[in-house]
């Protein structure tokens, strides 16, 4: 089955505690995208990927580190978790074609939602 | 600063009757606009998409109007259904050579009433 996992799915930690979310597809997909989506703010993007070892900031990076050592795998790293990171965290894939198809689309995960005390 | 302006925030639609929402963009740089439908406890999954060297795209109920000059978009949802109930997220990003950056409108929950 074509999915998206994320781990963990639920986690509670304290401030200043590293923690890193594990992201993996299954699909071969080029492109890898984390997001956090907040009440009244959407999903805003962190980071995204369009390979390996090629990664790019979106709109809210500040606190977020991201390694894409192999095409399957996206982990997203808090290296020192602040209260305001407490979010709940969606990775994505999709395939990358040349002038993107418009059935592209961006397969989302199931969403780990984070608690930073 | 948000790029992409959604409206409105929540909507009440009677079964069979019309949904409307709209989103804003501000970069003439974006070339690819989906929309994407949000159930609790979900992720979200697209829904419909448009380049914008079209001003109309319609699958099924679904249809996306594009007016490039006025920088919006809009989403109508035709017979609207309680199953349609949901969150709904449109989005810009420039999509020649794939995804790059995304950006996301803030979201419109959608009620739909029997």
């Amino acid at each position: 089955e074509a999915q998206v996992t994320q781990n963990p799915r639920y986690l509670i930690t304290v401030t200043g505690k590293k923690l890193t979310v594990t992201c993996s597809q299954n699909m071969n997909h080029e492109y890898m995208s984390w997001y956090r989506q907040d009440p009244g703010l959407g999903l805003r993007q962190i980071y995204y990927s369009m390979n390996v070892e090629v990664t790019d900031k979106g709109d809210v990076p500040e606190g977020y580190k991201v390694s894409r050592k192999e095409k399957r795998n996206f982990p997203l790293i808090l290296e020192s978790p602040s209260p305001n990171q407490t979010s709940l965290y969606f990775c994505a894939s999709s395939p990358t074609s040349g002038g993107a198809d418009l059935t592209d689309t961006q397969y989302f995960g199931p969403g780990t939602r984070l608690t930073v005390l | 600063q948000q790029q992409v302006k959604q409206s409105p925030q929540s909507l009440i639609v009677q079964k069979g009757g019309i949904s409307i929402i709209n989103c804003a963009y501000e970069n003439t740089a974006f070339d690819y606009f989906p929309w994407y439908q949000q159930f609790p406890g979900k992720g979200p999954a697209l829904l419909i998409a448009i380049r914008p060297d079209v001003s109309e795209k319609k699958e099924g109920r679904f249809t996306i109007s594009f007016n490039k000059s006025a920088k919006q978009f809009s989403l109508h949802i035709m017979d609207s259904q309680p199953g349609d109930s949901a969150t709904y997220f449109c989005a810009a990003s420039r999509g020649s050579g794939g995804y790059q950056k995304v950006t996301f409108g803030t979201g419109t929950k959608l009620q739909v009433i029997p």
